[in-house]
């Protein structure tokens, strides 16, 4: 089965500091990974996704994402945080499981971005 | 403006009272999904499409229906609701049926089921 991780239900940085925010995943076959954004009262957006090739990938809003297949992990980054950047982050993995496709979704990280 | 958008926003219902959400998208998607969200848990997969009259279940399909008529339009039936399906729930698009599309959100509808 497949499954994503997101250890941290919150990370704090400072507005201008460099941030992380981590997700391992699980699945059979080639990783379909996504990354997606909430904010408050709103419906997800898509921010970026790793299908192949180059393992840093650049999306929305100047986050990138680094895709590791040895640790089986795909980090979002950012290189310097914005107060708007506060939201609910999710990762997510795309799969074959026992003949259908799947979404499966981590927990979400909440970000908060200080001033 | 390319958008999926789901009615109502917000409801709340009774125990048993049969009701039903709608989602409609008009990007002509092939793929369409129900999602509901809860504190802790993320967002789970109820129902998919992969296309008109192709439907399949996700991870949490118990108590849940949908119908796939035409390809904008994918309805989460709830036949008889209880409060366990009080949440969040979400309806998302993706243009083709492969893994690597990434998906278009609605704007979620909150349910309480008393």
């Amino acid at each position: 089965a497949q499954s994503v991780a997101q250890p941290e239900d919150q990370v704090n940085v400072a507005e201008g500091n460099p941030l992380t925010v981590k997700c391992t995943y699980s699945v059979s076959g080639n990783p379909y990974l996504f990354w997606y954004v909430q904010y408050p009262n709103r419906g997800l957006q898509f921010l970026l996704k790793y299908i192949t090739g180059d393992n840093l990938v650049k999306g929305s809003y100047g986050f990138e994402a680094e895709f590791n297949k040895s640790q089986t992990s795909f980090h979002l980054k950012k290189p310097s945080a914005l107060v708007s950047d506060s939201a609910l982050y999710f990762c997510a993995v795309r799969g074959l499981s026992g003949g259908y496709q799947k979404v499966t979704f981590g927990i979400g990280t909440k970000l908060q971005v200080i001033p | 403006e390319a958008q999926v958008t789901q009615n109502p926003r917000y409801l709340i219902t009774v125990t048993g009272k049969k009701l039903t959400v709608t989602c409609s998208q008009n990007m002509n998607h092939e793929y369409m999904s129900w999602y509901r969200q809860d504190p802790g848990l993320g967002l789970r997969q109820i129902y998919y499409s992969m296309n008109v009259e192709v439907t399949d279940k996700g991870d949490v399909p118990e108590g849940y229906k949908v119908s796939r008529k035409e390809k904008r339009n994918f309805p989460l039936i709830l036949e008889s609701p209880s409060p366990n399906q009080t949440s969040l729930y979400f309806c998302a698009s993706s243009a083709g049926q492969g893994l690597s599309h990434e998906q278009y959100f609605g704007p979620g509808t909150r349910l309480t089921v008393t």
